[in-house]
């Protein structure tokens, strides 16, 4: 069934780049996301990224998709104390039919460290 | 708007009790739909509903019933708590559109004991 595998953990210095890593198994998934969550929060949509590109930017973060090897990945760059949170890779599931249905990885907390 | 809002924001329920979590929207989104989170397992769909008047299970149904009798509300009942159910339950709300985009409300902790 369809699976999406993220690494539980990942730890920077304030000012780095940030890579966090997904992968997923649905290549019939329309849109590929990520999410974060702070801290007794909801999910907050960070970006997305149609099946039909490559590469998406916005300002501080730059989305890679790999179709072929089903790989996604998030980078932040110049990583602030700030994004400390729990990042989330999800992608559509066509559950019953519905595209509006998402599938969510565990979750990567990222430690930002002075 | 306000968005997406949940309540109540904590509950501890007793097994054996039933409760219902109330959801609603002000954006006359089409889609809602229940998650819930679990220490380590991420997000697991609920139940989920494309339009008033229309429900459907996802991946982790049993123990939960919903409605949709309008395009604002998508109320999560738990019938018989069990402290399987102890758990971070979120609803999200989605226009149907180019990228299904899901707003999240901010969670409700429920504890069941």
């Amino acid at each position: 069934g369809e699976d999406v595998e993220q690494s539980l953990f990942l730890s920077v210095r304030e000012g780095d780049s940030s890579v966090i890593n997904c992968t997923y198994t649905d290549s019939s998934s329309t849109y590929l996301y990520w999410y974060k969550q702070e801290p007794g929060a909801g999910l907050q949509l960070l970006t997305y990224i149609f099946s039909n590109m490559d590469m998406k930017q916005d300002q501080r973060l730059t989305v890679l998709l790999n179709k072929k090897d089903k790989h996604l990945s998030l980078r932040i760059a110049d990583t602030q104390t700030g994004d400390s949170a729990i990042y989330f890779c999800a992608e559509t599931l066509n559950y019953g039919g519905s595209q509006g249905n998402l599938i969510f990885g565990k979750g990567t907390k990222l430690s930002v460290k002075p | 708007n306000a968005g997406v809002t949940q309540t109540p924001k904590f509950q501890v329920l007793k097994t054996g009790q039933s409760m219902t979590l109330q959801c609603a929207q002000d954006m006359n989104h089409e889609y809602m739909s229940w998650y819930r989170q679990d220490p380590g397992m991420g997000l697991r769909l609920i139940h989920y509903s494309v339009g008033a008047g229309i429900t459907d299970q996802g991946e982790v149904p049993n123990g939960y019933n919903v409605s949709r009798s309008t395009t604002e509300d998508f109320p999560l009942r738990l019938l018989s708590a069990a402290p399987s159910q102890t758990s971070v339950y979120f609803c999200a709300s989605t226009p149907y559109g180019e990228s299904y985009e899901q707003y999240f409300g901010p969670g409700t902790r429920l504890t069941v004991t």
